[in-house]
This record gives C-alpha cells, sequence and structure tokens, in this order.
C-alpha cells in the first residue's frame, strides 16, 4: 500500500512561494488532495485531485502531479498560510501523508 | 449552510466500545458518502472508514476488526463504533462529507475521545 512521504517541515519568507511535496512511486496515477491543519483546527480542503481548487480557497495555492511527486504551491505566502498540510490519495486504502509544517518567516 | 456535528462519550474506559454519532444539519445525508477519520495528539491524519447513505461501507483494513459504520436517513445521522479500545484510540474524531472520489470537501468540528479508566 500506499506510503507518501512529505518534508517534516518547508520555512517560506513572507510573499515569498512555498513548495510542499509528496512523494510516492507512480503517484502520477493517482488523484491527489491537500488538506490544511492549522494549530488546533479543523483541516480544511484546499486542492482536490492533483489541481483542483474548492470554492472559496484563494488562487495562491496551486496543486501538480508527476512522476513520483505531487506538489503544492503557494505562491505568496502570508502568516495565516501557516500551518501543517498532508497529502492524500486512495489506493486500496485512504492513506494520509506524514504532513508538513509551514513556517513563514 | 450544511454542517456536521460529531457527539458522543469523550471519555471511554478501555476495553470497552468507542461509539459516536455525526449529525448532519442544514442538507440532506443522501447521496454522499460520510467518512470517519482520526487524529492522536501530534500524529497524522488516520481514515478509519466511510459509509454511503445507502448503507454500503468501506473500512481501513488497520481497523476493519474492530469498527462498525451504520447510517439513520430519517435523522441525518451516520454512527461510529469502534470496540475493544486502548489508549492508542485516544484522538481527536471528526466526521467528513465525500463527494465519491475519496476526498473529503466538508468536516465537522472534531470530537476528543480519551481512552482511560
Amino acid at each position: 500500500s500506499y506510503d507518501l512521504i512529505q518534508p517534516l517541515s518547508v520555512s517560506v519568507a513572507l510573499g515569498q512561494t512555498a513548495i510542499i511535496t509528496c512523494e510516492e512511486y507512480n503517484i502520477e496515477s493517482k488523484n491527489v488532495h491537500w488538506y490544511q491543519q492549522r494549530p488546533g483546527q479543523t483541516p480544511v480542503l484546499v486542492i482536490y485531485r492533483d489541481n483542483r481548487r474548492p470554492s472559496g480557497i484563494p488562487e495562491r495555492f496551486s496543486g501538480s502531479n508527476s512522476g513520483n511527486t505531487a506538489t503544492l504551491t503557494i505562491t505568496g505566502a502570508q502568516v495565516g498560510d501557516e500551518a501543517d498540510y498532508y497529502c492524500q490519495v486512495w489506493d486500496d486504502t485512504l492513506v494520509f501523508g506524514g504532513g508538513t509544517k509551514l513556517t513563514v518567516l | 449552510q450544511v454542517q456536521l456535528h460529531q457527539s458522543g462519550p469523550g471519555l471511554v474506559k478501555p476495553s470497552e466500545t468507542l461509539s459516536l454519532t455525526c449529525t448532519v444539519s442544514g442538507g440532506s445525508i443522501n447521496n454522499y458518502y460520510w467518512s470517519w477519520i482520526r487524529q492522536p495528539a501530534g500524529k497524522r491524519l488516520e481514515w478509519i472508514g466511510r459509509i454511503y447513505s445507502g448503507g454500503r461501507t468501506n473500512y481501513n483494513p488497520s481497523l476493519k476488526s474492530r469498527v462498525a459504520m451504520s447510517v439513520d436517513t430519517s435523522e441525518n445521522q451516520v454512527s461510529l463504533t469502534l470496540s475493544s479500545v486502548t489508549a492508542a484510540d485516544t484522538a481527536v474524531y471528526w466526521c467528513a462529507r465525500d463527494p465519491g472520489l475519496w476526498y473529503f470537501e466538508l468536516w465537522g468540528q472534531g470530537i476528543l475521545v480519551t481512552v482511560s479508566s
């Protein structure tokens, strides 16, 4: 079964671009979804089906999926984007990545 | 606006059964899948399983022997039972709505369940 590998932490300067990766062999064959979880709060869907953005999610959030890596990109990161980010796929069972803590400096 | 609200005991004794209910308000439970997801403190999210409004279920293989889910469309509720709990089942539990494509577009507020004597 899938084991989605994410970096433990990513840091980005205010207003710059943050890139969070999610790795697994041939992940491009799966639909990847991304969630934002601010401290002590409920997860929020920010990207679904690789690159689709739910209503209400800012355009600075985007996603891609190719080869063995899916990527969540936050363009022009803001302090309010500080959170844990989880990727998720379905592969015989539903799997979440280990999560990446985003710090905006 | 559709809202999900989890309810149930916040404290369960070891070896007993955890029971939670998710009540859907502001919309119908029909034609959606409803998942339960949990997160122990400081750990990753874990999918427990899901149930369709028609009653069909899918469970996480790692929990399948202890999990049961049910749906009550007349009450707009889905329920979770997890048997033979241990301290490892201590977590925040959420219910969430899945449009049928294996992702979660809407979440409840979550409920902390502690397993302790």
